[in-house]
C-alpha cells in the first residue's frame, strides 16, 4: 500500500543541523511532488516546503526559507529535509506528504493526498 | 495569522448536520483545488475531501465538501461520536512571492 515513512528526527541544540528523510513505498514515486509539514506541540499545522516532482522547483515557507533544503532522491524513493540554523522555534513533528499532482508551473497544481507518520524533531539546549 | 480562516470549534449533538467553514482569497481558494483533513489526538492527519468535494475511498458519505468563489465548506451530516477531532483546509496560494501551500488554522470539533 502507499506509504510514507519518516526519520531522523531527535533532540539537538539551538543553531545546529539536522537532515530528516523520508521514504516512500507503494507508488511510482517519481510521478508525485512531495511536501514536508509540521506541527508544533498543542498547535496546528504549518507547511514547510514542497518538491516537484524531478526536484527542480522548491517552494518555502517564509519561516524557514534559508535555512532548510528540501531534496530528492528518484532511484531511491527518498525526499530529503536538510535543516540548518534551528531555534526552538522549529520543534515539532515532521510530517512528509504527498502531493497528487507534480507541482510544476506548466501543470495544474492539486495537493496532499497521503501523510506519513511524522518524525519528532526537539531543539533545546 | 493563517492565510485561510476557519472557526476555531464547532460542535454538534449526535445526528445533527455540522458545517465548517474556510474562507480565503482569490490568490488561494478560488483558483485552487480545496482538500481537507481529519486529525486524532496524537495521530497524523488524514485526507477527507480532495479537489473540493471528492471523497477518498473508506471515507463515509457523512463527509461532503463544497466550495463557492473563495469559500469553501466540509459538512458532516448524521454526526457521530468518533467524528470529535480537527478538521483543517489546505490549498495553494499564489500571494506570497510564489505558490505556497496554506493550511487553515483548524477547526475543533466537538460531539455534545
Amino acid at each position: 500500500q502507499v506509504q510514507l515513512v519518516e526519520s531522523g528526527g531527535g533532540v539537538v541544540q539551538p543553531g545546529t543541523s539536522l537532515r530528516l528523510s523520508c521514504a516512500a513505498s507503494g507508488f511510482t514515486f517519481s510521478n508525485f511532488a512531495i511536501h514536508w509539514v509540521r506541527q508544533a506541540p498543542g498547535k496546528g499545522l504549518e507547511w514547510v516546503a514542497a518538491l516537484s516532482i524531478d526536484g527542480t522547483y522548491k517552494y518555502y515557507a517564509d519561516s524557514v526559507k534559508g535555512r532548510f533544503i528540501i531534496s530528492r532522491d528518484n532511484s531511491r524513493n527518498t525526499v530529503f529535509l536538510q535543516m540548518g540554523l534551528l531555534t526552538t522555534e522549529d520543534t515539532a513533528i515532521y510530517y512528509c506528504a504527498r502531493d497528487e499532482g507534480a507541482a510544476m508551473p506548466t501543470d495544474y497544481y492539486f495537493g496532499v493526498d497521503v501523510w506519513g507518520q511524522g518524525t519528532t524533531v526537539t531543539v533545546s539546549s | 495569522q493563517s492565510v485561510l480562516t476557519q472557526p476555531p470549534s464547532a460542535s454538534g449533538t449526535p445526528g445533527q448536520r455540522v458545517t465548517i467553514s474556510c474562507s480565503g482569497s482569490n490568490s488561494n481558494i478560488r483558483n485552487h483545488y480545496i482538500y481537507w483533513y481529519q486529525q486524532f489526538p496524537g495521530t497524523a492527519p488524514k485526507v477527507l475531501i480532495y479537489r473540493d468535494s471528492q471523497r477518498p475511498s473508506g471515507v463515509p458519505e457523512r463527509f461532503s465538501g463544497s466550495k463557492s468563489g473563495t469559500s469553501a465548506s466540509l459538512a458532516i451530516s448524521g454526526l457521530r461520536s468518533e467524528d470529535e477531532a480537527h478538521y483543517y483546509c489546505a490549498t495553494w496560494d499564489d500571494s506570497l512571492g510564489g505558490p505556497n501551500w496554506v493550511f487553515g488554522g483548524g477547526t475543533k470539533l466537538t460531539v455534545l
